[in-house]
């Protein structure tokens, strides 16, 4: 039974560069979130996507999007790079739990940009 | 828009000892709270999760928590601590009427000396 799967694992942009990110989710999960975590920080939520519906977004701008593909898969895309975005990017897959939803990581793509 | 706290930033033990980090939030609503822990080189793992019911929840590797709601606090709790333990934990909050997003702390480091 496959974990959060997430690729690329390292990425190194430049200013001004446009960034896709890649997120499998677990088996049986139809819920992806995506989070930021900055060099020794708590992981921050940008947002969450059900039934290919951005349902829930955190405090990110908008050049931070995403999409989520039929499969359950999703996408998040980072426009105009800024030295700031550089940290490890998270996926977390869940299947609805109404009230008792339960999060899963995957390994995180790691980008840095110069 | 709640916020959770982790007042040990690094915690170091020697092995046998006991361990317990500090885990508050702010928000007067009904809450769900997790632990994850980060091995090093690896991904965010879930040790353990409160949802409802008895406030003294047991995880994984011998962990426990307990939910003190008076408090706003989910201390993380281990009798006595491994090598293997070193790693960092972090708490995490989900807000039920703010939707699904976690919020988390800023991490606990931790290491365990031989």
């Amino acid at each position: 039974d496959a974990g959060v799967t997430q690729s690329p694992t390292h990425l190194i942009k430049t200013r001004g560069q446009q960034v896709t990110l890649r997120c499998s989710p677990k088996s049986g999960h139809d819920t992806v979130s995506w989070y930021q975590q900055a060099l020794g920080q708590g992981p921050q939520f940008i947002f969450q996507y059900y039934e290919e519906e951005e349902r829930q977004r955190g405090n990110f701008p908008d050049r931070f999007s995403g999409h989520q593909f039929p499969n359950y898969s999703s996408e998040l895309n980072v426009n105009a790079l800024l030295l700031g975005d550089s940290a490890l990017y998270l996926c977390a897959s869940s299947s609805p739990g109404g009230l008792q939803e339960t999060q899963y990581f995957g390994p995180g793509t790691r980008l840095l940009v110069l | 828009a709640q916020s959770v706290s982790q007042h040990n930033h690094h915690v170091i033990l020697s092995e046998a000892a006991s361990l317990e980090l500090g885990c508050n939030y702010s928000y007067g609503g009904t809450v769900n709270l997790f632990w994850y822990v980060q091995y090093p080189g690896q991904h965010l793992q879930l040790l353990l999760k409160y949802f409802s019911g008895d406030p003294l929840v047991k995880g994984i590797k011998g962990f426990e928590a307990e939910f003190i709601k008076s408090k706003f606090s989910f201390n993380l709790r281990k009798p006595s601590v491994q090598w293997s333990d070193t790693a960092e934990y972090f708490c995490a909050v989900n807000a039920r009427e703010a939707g699904n997003m976690l919020t988390f702390g800023g991490g606990t480091r931790l290491m365990v000396k031989p």
